[in-house]
């Protein structure tokens, strides 16, 4: 069935740092994908989303790029802050959206001042 | 606001003890689900409904159950509660079904079953 594997964490970085945090999927066909994140005591929310290969999606700051030949959907953002210290999952849905969405594991980011 | 509400938000309760968390959204979503987050597992999905009267299995429904009578509420019920329920419970909900729309969570309810 389809899966998502994203990078084990926790990450740990200083204010103003590059960050990378991978995703790769397993999946049939062109399934739309996404990045949720969830800060301390709080729920997910939808970070950014893209819906076809070589899309990119973006948000406060975030990118990632829908590959379809590396089957993967990395986020990254440039120049990370303090308020960026969160949990990160990276989630897939089938091309028709028909089946609920499948997470990753998460990814837990700290940003040191 | 456009919200997903989740009560209570902490709940300690003993084995065997029936208990209700409640998950309401003002969106007129048709498409709510229910999660629960446990270390080094993720998001795993207990149960989901497209619409009102139709609900569907998710990858760990065993111990719990849900109703769907009216479009902005779905109940997780818990008979029979076991310590290994207990985790970090998430409702979901969506305008769609289709989950490519994306999902609006609600803050989370903490359970501990002793």
């Amino acid at each position: 069935g389809d899966s998502v594997t994203q990078m084990e964490g926790p990450v740990t970085l200083s204010e103003e740092a590059f960050l990378t945090i991978n995703c790769t999927y397993t999946a049939t066909g062109y399934p739309s994908l996404f990045w949720y994140v969830q800060y301390p005591g709080e729920g997910l929310q939808l970070l950014l989303k893209a819906t076809k290969a070589d899309d990119k999606g973006s948000n406060k700051g975030f990118e990632a790029t829908y590959r379809k030949e590396t089957t993967s959907f990395h986020l990254e953002k440039g120049s990370v802050q303090v308020s960026d210290s969160a949990v990160y999952f990276c989630a897939l849905s089938d091309p028709g959206g028909n089946t609920p969405l499948v997470f990753g594991k998460g990814t837990r980011l700290s940003v040191i001042a | 606001e456009a919200q997903v509400t989740q009560n209570p938000r902490y709940l300690i309760t003993v084995t065997g003890k029936k208990l209700t968390v409640t998950c309401s959204q003002n969106m007129n979503h048709e498409y709510m689900s229910w999660y629960r987050q446990d270390p080094g597992l993720g998001l795993r999905q207990i149960y989901y409904s497209m619409n009102v009267e139709v609900t569907d299995k998710g990858d760990v429904p065993e111990g719990y159950k849900v109703s769907r009578k009216e479009k902005r509420n779905f109940p997780l019920i818990l008979e029979s509660p076991s310590p290994n329920q207990t985790s970090l419970y998430f409702c979901a909900s969506s305008t769609s079904h289709r989950a490519n729309y994306g999902y609006t969570f609600g803050s989370g309810t903490r359970l501990t079953v002793v």
